[in-house]
């Protein structure tokens, strides 16, 4: 299976601070059609997840575009330009290009 | 608007079998791929396996082969999963989420989870 490494694993920012998240690959998520199904999630305590990025740079329906996904092949960052109060939770890297479907080990962000 | 409504919590005996439900709204319930996501306590996300509604085809991750049964009821745009021979490690939280048609792994909305407890 391939596995999603996330760094760092928790992250702690203040009102307004640009934060990146890495999630690395053990293979690379481009398949033979061009496509790379490159994902990423966001989870608030107590809720379920909610898809922030898709096919690693597009934002979600009703995603505010402080959020920017961005890499290729192994190596990818989710960056948050401005982190809002909002932001706090675990956000999870997701790739779909391998089966099966395998989720990174999360980061938590964490407000100061 | 899409709506996925899951079961209620389940507590269970170890060894026995539970099954959980996720109602669909909102979309067309046969034309979506429909996953289940397990999250156990404070850990991360693993992915089960899928339903096509229209066919019934599955396809599930090996690890939870014979663990997992996916089924569908289309007359009432209902997924099901059961979940057999239960352990402590099958405790968890369990999530639907349909796959939006061509991006695989487009999960745009969520069931809001069903807790699974499984103790004597």
């Amino acid at each position: 299976d391939v596995v999603l490494t996330q760094t760092p694993s928790t992250l702690s920012a203040t009102i307004g601070q640009s934060v990146s998240i890495s999630c690395r690959s053990s293979q690379s998520l481009l398949d033979s059609a061009g496509n790379t199904y490159l994902y990423w999630y966001l989870q608030r305590p107590g809720q379920s997840p909610q898809l922030l990025i898709y096919l690693v740079s597009n934002l979600g329906s009703g995603v505010p575009n402080r959020f920017s996904g961005s890499g290729s092949g192994t190596d990818f960052t989710l960056k948050i330009s401005g982190v809002e109060a909002e932001d706090l939770g675990v956000y999870y890297c997701m790739q779909a290009t391998h089966a099966p479907l395998t989720f990174g080990s999360g980061t938590k962000l964490e407000i100061k | 608007q899409v709506k996925l409504l899951q079961s209620g919590a389940a507590l269970v005996k170890p060894g026995a079998s539970v099954k959980m439900s996720c109602k669909a709204s909102g979309y067309t319930f046969t034309d979506y791929w429909v996953s289940w996501v397990k999250q156990s306590h404070g850990k991360s996300l693993e992915w089960i396996g899928e339903i096509y509604p229209n066919s019934g085809a599955t396809n599930f991750n090996e690890k939870f082969k014979g663990k997992a049964t996916l089924t569908v009821d289309k007359s009432t745009s209902t997924a099901y999963m059961e979940l057999s021979r239960l352990t402590s490690e099958d405790s968890a939280i369990y999530y639907c989420t349909p796959d939006y048609p061509g991006i695989r792994g487009y999960f745009d909305y969520w069931g809001q989870g069903v807790m699974v407890t499984v103790s004597s």
